[in-house]
């Protein structure tokens, strides 16, 4: 199993649509993370959890709301969002907060 | 905040060539990590340093810390065509009070076969 999963790994919905992006990681880390990669922008970070706290939430609007029911498993749930949260989700993982992470393959998410 | 300015944006090299960029910044950084992404993947962890000087390989990658700690340098020796992707730094950084990792803009490198 590779260190970091996500599912889906493209994903299309409407604005009205409710959806979840599912992250596992096998690598006994305790913090993860998700961020944002646009076309021709640097990663964005929106959430990071910590021994499954929230510790940051950078300013991310609610209609993206994250999950961590533990240090394995990091969802992102996805309600009434907009054409321009089109973008690579990336989920990454870390032994502690902020060192080396490590990152999933991304869900590719497109909104019509 | 901090920012990680990366030279060149991009990079059309031909199969065999060495490959050389760089990551600077304003401010000091106490490790310095290379990622590679390639199209539709998230990225890869290359080479992480952690001491001003370290000059660390992995394969034909080597990477070195600045002495100054505000700059890092990625080489690839004789380019191949799986060597095709974004290069991206980046370091743990104290922004307005919250840590977080910051990344680079990116080195795009093409390969001409």
């Amino acid at each position: 199993e590779t260190g970091v999963t996500q599912t889906p790994r493209h994903l299309v919905m409407g604005m009205t649509n409710k959806k979840s992006l599912k992250c596992e990681q096998h690598l006994g880390h305790n913090a993860m993370y998700w961020y944002k990669q646009s076309a021709k922008k640097p990663l964005e970070l929106m959430f990071v959890y910590n021994f499954k706290e929230q510790t940051e939430n950078n300013s991310v609007p609610s209609r993206f709301s994250p999950e961590c029911p533990n240090s394995s498993h990091l969802f992102l749930h996805l309600h009434t969002l907009q054409p321009e949260d089109s973008a690579l989700y990336l989920c990454a993982s870390s032994h502690q907060r902020y060192n080396e992470q490590f990152f999933g393959p991304g869900t590719r998410l497109t909104v019509l | 905040g901090q920012q990680l300015n990366q030279s060149p944006q991009s990079m059309f090299i031909q199969e065999g060539e060495d490959v050389s960029m760089n990551c600077t910044s304003s401010s000091i950084f106490n490790t310095w990590l290379w990622y590679k992404q390639e199209p539709g993947e998230g990225p890869v962890l290359l080479i992480a340093l952690y001491k001003a000087g370290e000059l660390t390989s992995n394969g034909r990658l080597t990477a070195q810390f600045g002495i100054t700690r505000k700059d890092s340098f990625l080489n690839i020796s004789a380019s191949i065509p799986s060597d095709v992707g974004i290069y991206f730094c980046a370091g743990p950084s104290i922004d307005f009070g919250n840590e977080k990792l910051t990344f680079g803009t990116g080195t795009r490198l093409t390969i001409i076969p």
